[in-house]
């Protein structure tokens, strides 16, 4: 099985920084990469596919980059809405299999 | 407009049997992937299965396969997920997911397993 390791796990950040949040596979996955949002008691949301194509209506305040086995996520101008948990995914091969969760919280 | 629907969740003792229905509207069932993807409490998200309307074939995670099934019904925009022998550890919410190209591009509100005694 492909393993996806995020780092770091937990970030604090204020409104208006820009933050990064860094995956990587334990084989390459060609750009086989997505990034979804999490906050507390809803259902996931997906930013990112293709390692950097936004999902329909997601703000250009997201983008991601990368291929092979490392891949990042930059949120610019953080707002109050964004503080959520993040998590990569890669579709390259079954079993499909998530990065353990980046939880951004507000300083 | 996409939208998903979970159902089925319930509170089943350990070694019993449930069904989730995910119904869909909005957009053709027949050419797409649809799968599950499940989320312990306080957990991050794990994969489940995903079912391929295009051939047919289904795909499971290691931590089900062998007691889980999943299955289509596109005459009613339906996937579904039966559970067996569940243990406790099968606890979570489970969430419905329309696949594009692999990523997920709609998931549903989730439905709540519960399995215990």
């Amino acid at each position: 099985d492909i393993q996806m390791t995020q780092s770091p796990s937990s970030l604090s950040a204020s409104v208006g920084d820009r933050v990064t949040i860094t995956c990587r596979a334990s084989q390459g996955i060609s750009n086989y990469l997505a990034w979804i949002q999490q906050k507390p008691g809803e259902a996931p949301k997906p930013l990112i596919y293709a390692v950097s194509n936004l999902q329909s209506g997601v703000s250009s305040k997201f983008s991601g980059s990368g291929y092979g086995t490392d891949f990042t996520l930059t949120i610019n101008s953080l707002q109050p809405e964004d503080f959520a948990t993040y998590y990569c995914q890669q579709y390259s091969a079954y079993p499909y299999t998530f990065g353990q969760g980046t939880k951004l919280e507000i300083k | 407009e996409v939208s998903l629907f979970e159902s089925g969740g319930d509170l089943v003792q350990p070694g019993g049997s449930l069904r989730l229905s995910c119904s869909a509207s909005g957009f053709t069932f027949s050419t797409c992937s649809m799968s599950w993807v499940r989320q312990a409490p306080g957990k991050g998200l794990e994969w489940v299965s995903t079912f391929s309307f295009c051939d047919g074939r289904s795909y499971y995670g290691d931590s089900v396969k062998g007691r889980f099934t999943i299955s289509g019904d596109s005459s009613r925009n339906t996937v579904y997920l039966q559970l067996s022998s569940l243990r406790a550890e099968d606890t979570a919410v489970y969430y419905c997911a329309k696949n594009r190209f692999g990523s997920f591009d709609f998931w549903g509100q989730g439905t709540v397993v519960t399995v215990s005694s």
